[in-house]
């Protein structure tokens, strides 16, 4: 079936330095894309969201690119800070459902900041 | 605050038994979603209402139902819980489609 994952479980990365995260999907009816911070015993917090029209979107500190060739998604975050440690999940979604249609997640990919 | 609001935050309950976990959206959004996240697992949908009414059904057992209520509160009712229950469920609440949720900050149950 169509679904969405990651390509890394773990990720490791020195403090100050840049982190990518990736993510891929593959329904191509997806049209909303989403990634969520979660950090140890709290619920998903959004950090940014994309929409299919667009290629790339910037936030403070983050920036998702969304290649719809190839159906990939990546999170980036400048300067990694010891709170950015978390899992980050991407999620997708068709907007054209306006009941709201559910999510669906990645697997997750653990963000490590070493100071 | 995200604005939704899941109790109880915790819970321990016995094998057997049955347990209703409650969230409350956040103001203005009809959509409610359930999802359960086991130990070092994803998110695994189980079940979405709109404005009271059932939207969508993921992997939810028999074992467990939910319903959507006039003010939009919802519950999750699990029932003849199991020690594999064990798991934190998240509550999430949407205006419609084409946004994000916005994530409760979830119930743990613990089956002993």
């Amino acid at each position: 079936g169509e679904s969405v994952g990651l390509h890394l479980p773990t990720l490791s990365v020195q403090e100050g330095d840049n982190s990518i995260i990736n993510c891929a999907y593959s329904n191509s009816a997806s049209d909303y894309f989403i990634w969520y911070k979660q950090e140890s015993g709290k619920g998903p917090q959004f950090i940014i969201d994309i929409r299919s029209n667009m290629d790339k979107r910037q936030g403070q500190r983050v920036t998702v690119l969304l290649n719809k060739t190839v159906k990939h998604l990546s999170l980036q975050i400048a300067a990694t800070q010891p709170g950015d440690s978390a899992v980050y999940f991407c999620a997708e979604n068709r907007a054209s459902d306006n009941a709201g249609n559910m999510l669906t997640f990645g697997g997750g990919t653990r963000l490590m900041v070493k100071p | 605050d995200s604005g939704v609001t899941q109790t109880p935050k915790h819970l321990i309950t016995a094998t057997g038994q049955r347990v209703t976990l409650r969230c409350s959206p956040r103001s203005g959004d009809l959509s409610v979603y359930w999802y359960q996240q086991s130990l070092d697992q994803g998110l695994q949908f189980l079940i979405q209402y709109y404005n009271g009414e059932e939207r969508a059904k993921g992997n939810i057992l028999e074992r467990f139902s939910a319903q959507q209520f006039p003010d939009l509160h919802s519950e999750l009712n699990l029932s003849s819980l199991e020690l594999g229950d064990s798991a934190l469920y998240f509550c999430a609440s949407s205006v419609a489609g084409g946004f994000g949720y916005t994530f409760g900050s979830g119930t743990r149950l613990t089956v002993v």
